[in-house]
């Protein structure tokens, strides 16, 4: 079992569409819990972070933790087809020794016109 | 802010070459860089965590003497890859770590070995 679960995708909404990313994890231990944006061909962008359970808003996105059941969400309001790109979830146990990253294998998200 | 910047960004070489690739912390000085490499719709794999003035931590299966990596300064790391062969070649992305732990991802380095 990998220690980060992420359905692949493709997933596909027409422009306008609330879209939802899922990731579940089996490591308790895990802290700190992080979405990445990659497009095609580039290193992954930042776009949202978070240290606790419950829900962190950022314009159109919003993260929701939940620690008891090992889940996180990433929510896209009024998807534009610039969103279209693939969405990676990422954890990490903030050991203070380098905060590696446990990446999950990605969302392909592909918002039509 | 966070700006992390990778060269070359794509490289093509022959086999038993080496070749390096630079990832530099913009506006902020990184203790910590990461090293990735990614291929075609997969995810991220972690090929070692770069301290600066320290030696590398690499990965299981990751070779150390393949994969050189130095940290000189906080604002510097570099990925040599040695005697690079065809199947080395892959999307290479390095990260640096802020002071808030979280890490910023260059735009990646394409290398293809013919």
């Amino acid at each position: 079992q990998k220690e980060v679960e992420q359905d692949p995708g493709p997933l596909s909404v027409p422009e306008g569409a609330i879209v939802s990313l899922n990731c579940t994890y089996s490591n308790s231990a895990f802290q700190y819990f992080m979405w990445y944006r990659q497009y095609s061909r580039k290193g992954p962008e930042l776009l949202m972070y978070t240290y606790s359970s419950g829900n962190k808003e950022d314009g159109r996105f919003t993260a929701q933790v939940d620690k008891s059941s090992k889940y996180i969400s990433l929510f896209i309001r009024d998807s534009q087809p610039s969103d279209s790109a693939t969405y990676l979830c990422a954890m990490s146990l903030l050991t203070g020794g380098g905060n590696k990253l446990t990446f999950g294998t990605g969302t392909q998200l592909k918002v039509e016109l | 802010g966070a700006v992390v910047s990778q060269h070359p960004s794509w490289v093509i070489c022959k086999s038993g070459t080496s070749v390096k690739i630079e990832c530099r912390s913009l506006d902020f000085q990184a203790t910590t860089m990461f090293w990735y490499r990614q291929f075609p719709k997969q995810s991220l794999m972690l090929m070692a965590t770069s301290n600066e003035g320290s030696k590398a931590t690499y990965e299981q299966g990751v070779e150390k003497d393949k994969f050189l990596i130095n940290h000189a300064s906080l604002t510097l790391s570099t990925l040599t890859v040695t005697s690079a062969h065809p199947e080395d070649s892959s999307f290479y992305i390095c990260s640096a770590q802020s002071e808030e732990e979280t890490q910023y991802f260059g735009p990646g380095t394409r290398l293809l070995v013919l």
